[in-house]
């Protein structure tokens, strides 16, 4: 069985400052990994994920997330967030054993001026 | 392209009643997932359709849900009788992979958010 842990539930951040959200996963098997965001009154949207290759992996709106195999976390970071950053963010695992989708409790980023 | 439909955004019951969601995938993808998500949790799947055939419904709580997808296209979620616990967001999902073990974008609706009285 799989886990995901996204340590902080809640983010507040000024305005042009940098975030970075943590996620830790536990699997006995190869993981595929994802960061979606969900904006208020809207559907999850993917932001980025890691299936093979380099570990760091650029995403849409200025995101980017670092694979690091040996301490199992796939954190997200943004150098410069903007008010419309305001949302909620999800990480998620691919097992490579079931190909199911499983989400960790989320972060809530709330940008401030 | 049109993104994945989901209606009602909204709906309220009351315990013991029926409630029925419906979900109109993007077109031309052949897979589409139906998740709960309670509260303060992520997303829970509850049923995985390829075309029109069930891959997985392992967490589907059977006594109580049901959801088809008769044509392959658009998909419904039932529950009857609804209990307090079910309040929650559905979501639904599509992705375009055919093929079970598949790591597609999977493109989420806007949900459905349920509340039981």
């Amino acid at each position: 069985a799989q886990s995901v842990t996204q340590l902080d539930s809640q983010v507040p951040v000024f305005e042009e400052a940098p975030v970075e959200l943590r996620c830790n996963y536990s699997s006995s098997v190869s993981v595929y990994l994802f960061w979606y965001v969900q904006y208020p009154n809207q559907g999850l949207q993917l932001l980025l994920k890691y299936l093979s290759g380099s570990t760091l992996v650029k995403g849409i709106n200025g995101f980017e997330a670092e694979f690091n195999k040996s301490q199992t976390s796939f954190h997200l970071r943004k150098p410069s967030v903007h008010i419309s950053d305001t949302a909620e963010y999800f990480c998620a695992v691919i097992p490579s054993n079931d190909y199911k989708l499983s989400f960790g409790a989320g972060t809530t980023v709330t940008v401030r001026a | 392209e049109a993104g994945v439909a989901q209606s009602p955004r909204y709906k309220i019951i009351e315990k013991r009643q029926s409630v029925a969601f419906w979900c109109n995938p993007i077109s031309g993808h052949a897979t589409l997932y139906w998740y709960q998500q309670i509260l303060g949790q992520g997303p829970k799947l509850l049923i995985q359709f390829q075309n029109n055939g069930v891959v997985d419904d392992s967490q589907l709580p059977k006594d109580r849900f049901s959801a088809e997808r008769l044509k392959g296209v658009d998909s419904t979620l039932k529950i009857q009788p609804a209990k307090l616990e079910d309040s929650a967001v559905y979501l639904c999902a599509s992705s375009h992979g055919g093929a079970s073990g598949s790591t597609d974008t999977q493109y989420f609706g806007p949900g459905t958010r349920l509340t039981v009285l």
